[in-house]
């Protein structure tokens, strides 16, 4: 049964980075595409980004010059990284195998960004 | 402003057939499948049709998806109380190279 355990802090400061990382088990990080959605407080899903094992990657253009998506593989996790952040950065962060159809989710992770 | 558009809400009485719409564009559902969420209040969104008509394992079969051009539908049969929840459309978008979402659809049962 494959799972992700997704991990981080739930308040960055305006200007800083929002690092959150995604622990994969029952699975293998090379064995699929691993992509990050987002979700402000009352409003619809945003992609984020995704990694593909062989080091691809692809990002939504608009946030594509503050983000980074990467993989750790010796513990199996892929990590999102969005840098100088502001309140609008303030979401519900998933983390979710697949690149379209998202079959597996993580609990998210919601993130207030605030001094 | 979300990319695919759906109405924010729905409702329907237990029992009932209700049917949720997505509308896109010939960069997105006119040239993609189509893929639908279920959202419970916070939780994560689960996937409940891909491929525009198919069921993940465990997904009864009272849902089931259809697309024509560039619009799909979820429809819900034989509605339950426990099906009050958020629904998301979804599919590739060509132009971003990535997936778009619909706003959202609020179902409520009576």
């Amino acid at each position: 049964q494959v799972q992700l355990q997704q991990s981080g802090p739930g308040l960055v400061k305006p200007s800083e980075t929002l690092s959150l990382t995604c622990t994969i088990s029952g699975d293998s990080i090379s064995s699929s595409y691993w992509s990050w959605i987002r979700q402000p407080p009352g409003k619809g899903l945003e992609w984020i980004g995704y990694f593909y094992y062989s080091g691809r990657t692809s990002y939504n253009p608009s946030l594509k010059s503050r983000v980074t998506i990467s993989v750790e593989t010796s513990k199996n996790q892929v990590s999102l990284e969005l840098r100088s952040v502001t309140a609008a950065d303030t979401a519900m962060y998933f983390c979710a195998r697949g690149e379209n159809a998202f079959h597996i989710w993580g609990q998210g992770t919601k993130v207030t960004v605030s001094s | 402003q979300s990319v695919l558009t759906q109405p924010p809400s729905a409702s329907g009485t237990p029992g009932q057939r209700v049917t949720i719409s997505c509308s896109g564009s010939s960069s997105n559902i006119g040239s993609n499948t189509v893929n639908w969420y279920q959202q419970l209040p916070g939780t994560a969104p689960k996937l409940l049709i891909f491929s525009n008509t198919l069921r993940p394992s465990g997904v009864p079969d009272r849902f089931s998806g259809s697309k024509s051009a560039t619009s799909a539908s979820l429809a819900i049969n034989g509605l339950q109380s426990e099906d009050e929840s958020d629904y998301y459309c979804a599919a590739w978008d060509d132009s971003l190279n990535g997936p778009v979402f619909g706003g959202g659809t609020k179902l409520t049962v009576l």
